[in-house]
């Protein structure tokens, strides 16, 4: 059974396209995030939801857009991809109101643009 | 903002040998959690320990366990027994207590194990 699930695996895809990375959880958690892993393996947050409702945004561009169509999944769409959006993207979820919250992170999604 | 610094990019151990990772980080609050993930090859990020900062006893599983200096913070684990399985890069974050609080991560440590 995987907790947290993400499609696809690998991406590769020209410049200037638009494109969407799905993200789903079955362990019931309240709180979703994306972040990104750059080549240096830095992990930054980009969103976070919490019951569908965005509660962290850092400096992101526009171009990256979430969607939580419910509790249990966080899409990611970027608009126009640049080669700087080349990088592995994690989904991860918690349940909020538990004080040992703890993050559970899907397999990451390889993006390649080129 | 609370910042979390693994000052050892690589790190090596022979197989069945006790390997130690470092981490501090940069916090004014008296109560959080710190945690150390794991990311192999497969590039799953895997919880490895918790550790609750109210809690003086260090957190342990199995071979995995930490040292944990709340006046230096400073957040180390241990890895016994090292086994080659064990390879892969290490991510220690910061939590602060109240829920809802983003994670903070390190830059991480990548371990290789020596057969």
């Amino acid at each position: 059974d995987t907790a947290v699930s993400q499609t696809p695996k690998y991406l590769v895809t020209q410049m200037g396209n638009d494109k969407s990375i799905k993200c789903e959880q079955n362990l019931g958690h309240d709180t979703m995030y994306w972040y990104k892993q750059d080549s240096k393996k830095f992990l930054k947050i980009m969103f976070s939801y919490n019951n569908k409702e965005l509660i962290i945004n850092e400096t992101v561009p526009n171009r990256f857009s979430p969607k939580s169509p419910d509790k249990a999944h966080l899409n990611l769409h970027i608009n126009s991809l640049e080669l700087g959006d080349s990088a592995v993207y994690f989904c991860a979820s918690s349940q909020m109101t538990v004080r040992e919250e703890t993050q559970y992170f899907g397999p990451g999604t390889r993006l390649l643009v080129l | 903002a609370q910042t979390v610094t693994q000052s050892q990019p690589e790190m090596s151990v022979q197989e069945a040998e006790t390997v130690t990772l470092s981490c501090t980080y940069d916090t004014s609050e008296s109560d959080y959690y710190l945690f150390w993930y794991k990311q192999p090859p497969s590039r799953q990020m895997i919880l490895v320990i918790r550790q609750e900062a109210y809690k003086q006893q260090n957190a342990t599983e199995n071979r995995f366990s930490v040292n944990f200096q709340k006046a230096a913070k400073s957040f180390s684990l241990k890895i016994s027994d090292s086994q080659l399985g064990d390879a892969a890069m290490y991510f220690c974050a910061y939590r602060r207590s109240n829920t809802g609080n983003q994670f903070y991560f390190g830059t991480g440590t990548s371990l290789t194990v020596i057969p």
